[in-house]
Parts: C-alpha cells; structure tokens; sequence
C-alpha cells in the first residue's frame, strides 16, 4: 500500500527558531495535508495542498505541494512554545478511495 | 473544539472481551472515519461510512466491526480483544465523501486491554 516517509521523527529547538520537515512518497498524490497534535487531543488540520507546487502558508507555518506530487514540506518559523506537539503529513491520492495516508509524524518539542 | 465527540474517553478491559465506541460526528457532516493509533504504527485508517453506508475499507481486523446509523452517529465494535488492540482509537468527520482530505478528528477513546 501507499506509505509516506516523514521526517525528522523528532525535533528539540530553541523558542525562536525556524523549524523544518518534509514527507515524501512513493506514490503521487493528489492532495497533501499537514496536521498538527496536541497531547491528549485528536489531529487538527493546519494547511491543506491541492495542486502541485503550491505554496501556503498560515500564520506562522508555510507548506508546500512538491513539484512531482510525491512529496511536501512544513516549515514554522519563530517557533514557539505552544508549537509542541506531533505533526503529520497525509496524502490522498482520489478516486473512489477517499482514505487518507498518514505519516508516522514528527514530534516538536520546543524549549522556552 | 472539533465538534466530532466520541465516548468514551478511557477504556480498560481484559483480553477476549468485546467494546464499543461511539461517535457523533459533526453536525451537517455526512462521513464518518475510523482510526486507529499506536506508537509503532502511526495513524492507521480502519473504515469510513457516508451517510450510512460503507464507503471504503483500510486495514481493519476481521475482529472489528463498524456500522453508521440513521442519525449519522456512528460505532467500532472490538471483540475478541488482544493485548495489541491496545491504542487510541479516533473517529473523524467530513462534510462530504472526503475528497478534499480535510477531516475533522474527535478526541479519541483510548483503549487498554490487559
């Protein structure tokens, strides 16, 4: 099946610095979502990528759709300490298939 | 808040017991997810159903069952439980079929089987 490779698996930075992570597939896709979380809580989505090489961006957080549709990028800048948790990429390929395909996630843990 | 409210929150049980967790999706929200969480193996999609009706499959156990009822709320039945059913179990809605990838995640039931 369809498997996504997030990276890094984890995270330490300083409150203020920029952070970066990326997933990449073997698969294409047709959309990819990052979502972010929280301890105790379900994954909220932060941003979501409909066409290739697409560029957004909310708030402090940036995504990008990969040229080849077989990757995709999150950077936060100025991080901060509410910016911990753990993050995933996922990617749905369309058709009748509507399931999405996480990736194993990236856990941010920011020091203050 | 996500709007999707599962219950319950904590479960414990012994090895060969049966559950079931509830979901009510998000009012006006027509699909309903299932997945499931571990450490080991990241979110895992079990089984999606719109509007009643089974719409995809992941990779649920023969073991698990689910079913969407008229009212939208939907149910995951775990039965025969073993010790690596153990994980969070989140349900997740969607306004249509999902094609937009954009699901709305409750809080999750986590399980303990002992």
């Amino acid at each position: 099946g369809q498997q996504l490779n997030q990276s890094p698996q984890s995270m330490f930075i300083q409150e203020g610095e920029d952070v970066s992570m990326n997933c990449t597939s073997s698969s294409i896709f047709n959309t990819w979502l990052w979502y972010k979380q929280d301890p105790g809580e379900g994954p909220v989505l932060l941003i979501a990528l409909y066409k290739a090489g697409e560029l957004t961006s909310n708030g402090r957080l940036t995504a990008q759709f990969g040229i080849t549709r077989k990757d995709s990028f999150l950077n936060i800048s100025a991080s901060i300490p509410s910016d911990v948790g753990i993050y995933f990429c996922a990617g749905y390929s369309g058709g009748s298939n509507y399931k999405l395909t996480f990736g194993k996630g990236t856990l941010l843990t920011v020091n203050p | 808040d996500s709007g999707v409210t599962q219950t319950p929150k904590h479960l414990i049980t012994a090895t060969g017991q049966r559950v079931t967790l509830r979901c009510s999706p998000r009012s006006g929200d027509l699909s309903v997810y299932w997945y499931q969480q571990s450490l080991d193996q990241g979110l895992q999609f079990l089984i999606q159903y719109y509007n009643g009706e089974e719409r995809a499959k992941g990779n649920i156990l023969e073991r698990f069952s689910a079913q969407q009822f008229p009212d939208l709320h939907s149910e995951l039945n775990l039965s025969s439980l073993e010790l690596g059913d153990s994980a969070l179990y989140f349900c997740a809605s969607s306004v249509g079929l999902g094609a937009t990838g954009e699901l709305f995640f409750g809080e999750g039931s986590r399980l303990t089987v002992l």
